[in-house]
């Protein structure tokens, strides 16, 4: 794979169920970020995380976990979903905090 | 607050010159990047600006001042492909981008 990769492409589900959004980048890069697009608004930074073993939280994390076990995978966890977690949700990665940002294809999710 | 203001939308021709706006009001500055957004793709970059002036890359150009807060995306001989949404952000002092909605660009033959 070359860039970064998320899955699945869509999901639905229903309201109450856990999810995981999965996010895998092949640049090495130190920084990766998830972010939620809604008609009408500018992506939201949701989670991200400078370095692995490191997170930090972005302008609406509520109802939202992240992990980065090390430096490729950066998996976003809805433990209990709810219909306003109805979004697109991108990953993106810089090799550094302040370049441009790398962005998968995003996961288009359904909360019922 | 943190602001971030483009056009919602724009129309131009083919083979035009179209010009869009975007203003700012962050807590501290870092840059502003611009992104194009195809319909259900991912926003891909297309430029950074840190210092005041103009960027020039090919058909597209961006311009910052810092101190009126603003900048622009300049996009010259339009194509078709061209029609997208294009995204202004800026980084603020912590690092973050902060994301305007979006300007929908329309080209018409």
């Amino acid at each position: 794979i070359a860039g970064i990769t998320q899955a699945p492409t869509s999901q639905i589900l229903a309201a109450g169920r856990r999810m995981t959004l999965r996010c895998t980048q092949d640049m090495r890069h130190n920084a990766m970020y998830w972010y939620r697009q809604d008609l009408g608004l500018g992506l939201r930074l949701i989670h991200y995380s400078n370095t692995a073993g490191t997170t930090g939280k972005g302008e609406v994390p509520d109802g939202y976990s992240v992990s980065r076990a090390n430096t490729d995978d950066f998996p976003l966890t809805l433990a209990s979903a709810v219909p306003s977690q109805t979004s697109v949700y991108f990953c993106a990665s810089s090799d550094d905090g302040n370049n441009e940002q790398f962005f998968g294809p995003g996961t288009r999710l359904t909360v019922l | 607050g943190q602001n971030i203001d483009q056009p919602t939308e724009m129309t131009a021709t083919e083979g035009a010159i179209v010009q869009i706006n975007c203003t700012y009001q962050t807590s501290g500055f870092n840059g502003l990047f611009w992104y194009q957004q195809h319909a259900g793709e991912a926003p891909t970059f297309l430029s950074y600006n840190v210092l005041d002036g103009l960027e020039e890359k090919g058909r597209f150009s961006s311009f910052l001042s810092r101190s009126k807060g603003y900048s622009y995306l300049l996009l010259k001989e339009l194509q078709m492909k061209d029609s997208a949404s294009y995204l202004c952000a800026v980084m603020d002092s912590n690092y973050q981008l902060i994301w305007g909605a979006g300007t929908k660009l329309i080209i018409k033959p």
